[in-house]
């Protein structure tokens, strides 16, 4: 069965640090891969997608995200958090080919910056 | 453009009793699906509707079933509620098209269900 493991469940950083919050996935097959985000009150928000192409994505607010195929690994970064970026991160996948858009996600990483 | 909305908010339930849950679909989409996320854990998909019929189905029990109507807009239904059925249930839509991999799936704010 597909499953999504984040490593990180609860982050605790200064404003200016450096971010790194790891994801892995176990599937055989092709997947795409999301990092979704949910700031305190809000909805789930796409952060960041990977499909295909340069395993480098780049998303919203200075994240980025490295997919390392040969790891099954597509870690989330950010080289200077802001106490804004204060919520809860989510890694999920998509197996290819799918005819849904079912989504598994990881149990999630609780970021907090302090200011 | 109107986002995804939920309805009710929060919701209060005893075990044994049935809940329906109703979501919004984002103006344009013609696909909803579901997930239903724990306390402190990711969301778990239930199912998906495409275009008023279930289209996947994930590893829940039948008394989780769902209808889809032809403006897009969704229903969640729950029979003999269980104690670990109280979650956050989310629901998702995207458009989508015939035999599509995957397309962008835009999240409401969840329906807080809390059986007692």
């Amino acid at each position: 069965a597909q499953s999504v493991s984040q490593h990180n469940h609860h982050v605790i950083l200064s404003e200016a640090a450096s971010l790194e919050l790891g994801c892995n996935y176990s599937y055989g097959g092709t997947v795409n891969l999301f990092w979704y985000v949910q700031y305190p009150g809000q909805h789930l928000q796409l952060l960041l997608k990977y499909f295909s192409g340069d395993p480098l994505v780049k998303g919203i607010k200075g994240f980025e995200a490295e997919f390392i195929k040969s790891k099954f690994s597509f870690n989330l970064r950010k080289p200077s958090v802001q106490w804004s970026d204060t919520a809860e991160y989510f890694c999920a996948v998509n197996a290819k080919p799918s005819n849904t858009g079912k989504l598994i996600f990881g149990q999630g990483t609780t970021l907090q910056v302090k200011p | 453009e109107t986002g995804v909305t939920q309805s009710p908010t929060h919701l209060i339930k005893t075990r044994g009793q049935q809940v329906t849950l109703r979501c919004s679909s984002q103006s344009g989409h013609n696909t909803v699906s579901w997930y239903q996320q724990a306390l402190g854990q990711g969301p778990q998909f239930i199912f998906q509707y495409y275009r008023e019929e279930e289209n996947g189905r994930g590893n829940f029990p039948p008394r989780f079933s769902g209808l889809q109507f032809p403006n897009y807009s969704s229903e969640l239904n729950v029979n003999a509620l269980e104690l670990d059925d109280s979650a956050l249930y989310l629901c998702a839509s995207s458009l989508g098209t015939s035999g599509s991999s995957y397309n962008e799936q835009f999240f409401g704010p969840g329906t807080r269900l809390t059986v007692l």
